[in-house]
């Protein structure tokens, strides 16, 4: 599965819009980009995840860019409890997920 | 959706003996489940894929004598840590895949491991 590069870490107020970027330039054609968040001593929890069209649910919006080689995770108003570590991850779903670093994104009051 | 039980959640243990986790998928069959181990402040690392009725498959460096992952049913994988030492003090994961779909691969809540 093609790896991801995202920044470490980012600050978001707290009813702002928190938009997270992923790099993933080598993705291939079969692979889509899946998001997950994992809270401070949990297992990782699903968001979203997308082929090549924008995605949205109850959770969050996924915009991809027509080339693929990037998407950006958006969480419209951010709370205090979405304060985690999110990880945008690519794969065909046939396979294990790899996780990379993730991005640690701090809700600020 | 989909759900994953792990147990324990946590649990403390004395140098040399074992251990066992269980992570069960509640509302699917998962032929395939994942074993992941998280220690602080780092990432989720794979340590290996368990597979229904057929041996695990480890990731290079991971022992596989040391941790004995036991896939019997479509619902159930075991990982046992053997001769428990400090060093495996970790936060183990577990995950199932249940196919195609939005949440294709679940994740159980995690067992925080103490070896003292």
């Amino acid at each position: 599965d093609a790896k991801t590069t995202q920044p470490t870490s980012m600050d978001c107020a707290e009813g702002r819009a928190a938009n997270l970027p992923c790099n993933h330039s080598t993705i291939s054609g079969n692979e889509y980009v899946y998001w997950y968040r994992q809270i401070h001593s949990q297992g990782p929890q699903y968001i979203i995840h997308g082929l090549k069209n924008n995605e949205t649910n109850e959770m969050a919006s996924l915009i991809i860019t027509e080339d693929r080689k990037s998407s950006t995770l958006i969480l419209p108003h951010a709370t205090l409890r979405d304060t985690a570590v999110y990880y945008c991850i690519v794969t065909t779903g046939a396979n294990n997920l790899f996780f990379g670093t993730g991005t640690r994104l701090t809700v600020i009051p | 959706g989909a759900v994953v039980s792990q147990h324990p959640s946590w649990v403390i243990c004395k140098s040399g003996t074992s251990v066992k986790i269980e992570c069960r998928s509640l509302d699917f069959q998962a032929t395939t489940m994942f074993w992941y181990r998280q220690f602080p402040k780092q990432s989720l690392m794979l340590m290996a894929t368990s597979n229904e009725g057929s041996k695990a498959t480890y990731e290079q460096g991971v022992e596989k004598d040391k941790f004995l992952i036991n896939h019997a049913s479509l619902t159930l994988s075991t990982l046992t840590v053997t001769s428990a030492h400090p060093e495996d003090s970790s936060f183990y994961i577990c995950s199932a895949n249940r196919g195609w779909g939005e949440d294709g691969y679940t994740f159980g809540s995690g067992t925080r491991l103490t070896v003292v």
